[in-house]
């Protein structure tokens, strides 16, 4: 049973690009979370997805906006790259309200 | 928001010495869970529990939930506990969710 998968594992970008990540949940998970986590501190959480709507969205510009598709897959998305976004991106599935379990991670650099 | 704080923020240990990390929170809370981070960065689950004492190996958690705090334990301590352990835990919210909100984490280094 494969667990939470995200692709891709890394990203470099310039200021002011566009990226998406992508996120896989756990086989039996309906809920998708995304977190933050710059270095030396602990994630941040942006939003939570279940049924195809944001349900909870953290302290987060605009600029990151996310979707979940039919499968419960999930993109993040995120406009105009500030130097600020270079950081591990988690994902975290898990059935609705319950226990979160996390993906590997992408790390993202923006120059 | 609900503050979470954790200590200590560094940790050194030898091989096979016991630790205690703690987790305090500012306000009540519907669920707590410790994480390990390994240095490819996975956060790996460790405990959920928002109150009570539960045991794995070597490790076990503690949380007092009247009192606003959690204990994790690791006994014999072995190199591959090296890492950053965090706790997060839940707010019960009106509309649904639950978003955890992490602790700043202790960076665990175990030598031989």
């Amino acid at each position: 049973d494969a667990g939470v998968t995200q692709s891709p594992t890394h990203l470099i970008k310039t200021r002011g690009q566009q990226v998406t990540l992508r996120c896989s949940p756990k086989s039996g998970h309906d809920t998708v979370s995304w977190y933050q986590q710059a270095l030396g501190q602990g994630p941040q959480f942006i939003f939570q997805y279940y049924e195809e709507e944001e349900r909870q969205r953290g302290n987060f510009p605009d600029r990151f906006s996310g979707h979940q598709f039919p499968n419960y897959s999930s993109e993040l998305n995120v406009n105009a790259l500030l130097l600020g976004d270079s950081a591990l991106y988690l994902c975290a599935s898990s059935p609705w309200e319950e226990t979160q379990y996390f993906g590997p991670g992408t790390r993202l650099l923006v120059l | 928001g609900i503050q979470v704080e954790q200590s200590p923020p560094d940790l050194i240990l030898q091989e096979g010495a016991n630790s205690t990390l703690r987790c305090n929170f500012s306000d009540s809370v519907n669920n707590l869970q410790w994480f390990h981070q390994n240095p490819w960065g996975q956060l790996i689950n460790l405990f959920y529990i928002p109150s009570g004492t539960k045991q794995n190996g070597r490790l076990s958690a503690t949380t007092v939930a009247t009192e606003r705090y959690s204990l994790l334990y690791i006994s014999s301590s072995q190199t591959t506990d090296s890492g950053v352990y965090f706790c997060a835990v839940e707010v019960l919210r009106t509309g649904g969710g639950n978003k955890l909100t992490f602790g700043t984490g202790t960076q665990l280094k175990v030598e031989l």
